[in-house]
């Protein structure tokens, strides 16, 4: 098993470009969830997942959308990215039903926005 | 509402010190408590958890006590090595799942 898998790894954008970072697990896994990282802030839950065809916001959403089309796979848009959005971007996933909610994070994307 | 806060950082410590970081917790009825930990570039790793008031999860020479009565998850070590260098969040989880996280505490072990 890869686990939980993101790419790119370290990514520069300009203010209002926009991109999607991906994130993949094999697990089998029905939740799935976005976090941003920040100094001091701890993780914060931007999107998360139930299951396919299925999203809610958390914490911070704004600026960001989420699919989920199929179970591996939870995309993390930036519709217009802004250097409040600078951050390290963590995806993970568990399964549903567990009564301990272990979630399994990705390596993390590293986003500079300028 | 539910909220995790754990004491500020950086934490230095000589090798084979004693280490305790601690962490309280806010939350309605009875969560999960975790401690994930997040060693340089890499994601966040379970360290150990507990899921009802005076279990002791532990791993690799770490434990913490779910303290309901003090509303605590304090991690402990009693001998850490260079390599226990990292990032340590103390987090919790109640019905449907979503992780709250505290801040983080950064710990660095001399040699």
């Amino acid at each position: 098993n890869a686990g939980v898998t993101q790419t790119p790894k370290f990514q520069v954008l300009k203010t209002g470009q926009s991109m999607t970072l991906q994130c993949a697990q094999d697990m089998n896994h029905e939740y799935m969830s976005w976090y941003r990282q920040d100094p001091g802030m701890g993780l914060r839950l931007i999107h998360y997942s139930v299951g396919a065809g299925i999203t809610d916001q958390g914490e911070v959403p704004n600026g960001y959308n989420v699919s989920r089309s199929t179970t591996e796979d939870f995309p993390l848009r930036l519709l217009s990215a802004a250097p409040s959005q600078t951050s390290v971007y963590f995806c993970a996933s568990r399964p549903t039903g567990e009564s301990s909610y272990e979630q399994y994070f990705g390596p993390g994307t590293r986003l500079t926005v300028t | 509402g539910n909220s995790v806060t754990q004491m500020e950082g950086p934490v230095t410590l000589s090798e084979e010190a004693f280490l305790t970081i601690n962490c309280t917790y806010t939350a309605t009825g009875y969560p999960s408590l975790f401690w994930y930990v997040q060693y340089p570039g890499e994601g966040l790793q379970l360290l150990l958890k507990a899921t009802k008031a005076d279990d002791k999860g532990s791993n690799k020479g770490f434990e913490a006590t779910y303290r309901k009565e003090t509303t605590s998850f304090h991690l402990e070590k009693g001998s850490v090595q260079v390599s226990d260098s990292a990032v340590y969040f103390c987090a919790l989880v109640k019905q449907g799942g979503k992780l709250i996280f505290g801040q983080g505490t950064e710990l660095s072990v001399k040699p």
